[in-house]
């Protein structure tokens, strides 16, 4: 299967600040999706990121605080934006070959 | 909406037993399922993948099947270790929807201790 390299793999940020969150795939995927994992909770759809247009946003998640971007077919960014202790999660991008999902090591976020 | 429901939430055993997780989805129109490990702090790792026309599959200790119709599957650990210690995440994807797109369980927090 793909690999998917995110990073940073853990950041400590202060409020009011944003974080980027990158993820490199080793080959082409059509559709990424971003992931937050609260702690002691399950994982939670932020959004699906298209190539070459705007992502879709799953409810309760909104552009303005977690901009998106997907250049090509290999690479995606997250942007958290304006940072609140209630941000400090998990956030984990995924990505398909064939019918099997894949993950990134993920980004453990605090915000202090 | 599909719902995925995972028991026990947390199990403690000794090396060498034998375990089964439970995962539960309300919506039987799925496409596939995964089971994931979860150590702490970090990503998911695929187990294993069950398509919905398959009723199990196996890797090495790990034994999944899957009961489609009654929107349940179940992950057996054979033999367990101590490096077994992990949360196991059960999630499907489900038909009509973007697929790759999964839903997740709360995932099952497995310890084994020596």
């Amino acid at each position: 299967s793909a690999v998917i390299s995110q990073k940073p793999s853990r950041d400590i940020c202060q409020r009011g600040t944003s974080l980027t969150i990158q993820c490199q795939v080793d080959s082409q995927v059509t559709m990424m999706f971003w992931y937050r994992q609260q702690p002691g909770q399950s994982l939670t759809l932020i959004a699906t990121a298209n190539q070459g247009s705007e992502a879709t946003y799953e409810s309760g998640f909104v552009i303005d605080k977690f901009p998106i971007s997907r250049p090509n077919l290999t690479f995606s960014t997250l942007t958290v934006s304006n940072l609140s202790p209630e941000d400090s999660s998990i956030y984990l991008c995924s990505g398909r070959t064939g019918t099997e999902a894949f993950f990134g090591q993920g980004t453990r976020l605090t915000v202090v | 909406k599909q719902e995925v429901t995972q028991i026990p939430a947390a199990l403690s055993v000794p090396e060498g037993e034998n375990l089964v997780l439970n995962c539960s989805f309300t919506d039987s129109a799925i496409y596939n399922l995964q089971w994931f490990r979860q150590d702490p702090g970090k990503g998911l790792t695929s187990l294993l993948l069950i398509q919905s026309s398959q009723r199990e599959q196996t890797s090495g200790r790990l034994n999944a099947s899957l009961d489609k119709s009654s929107g349940r599957s179940t992950l057996y650990i054979a033999a367990s270790q101590p490096g077994d210690s992990a949360t196991y995440l059960c999630a499907v994807s489900r038909l009509g929807s973007t697929l790759g797109r999964l839903y997740f369980g709360r995932g099952t927090q497995l310890t084994v201790w020596p």
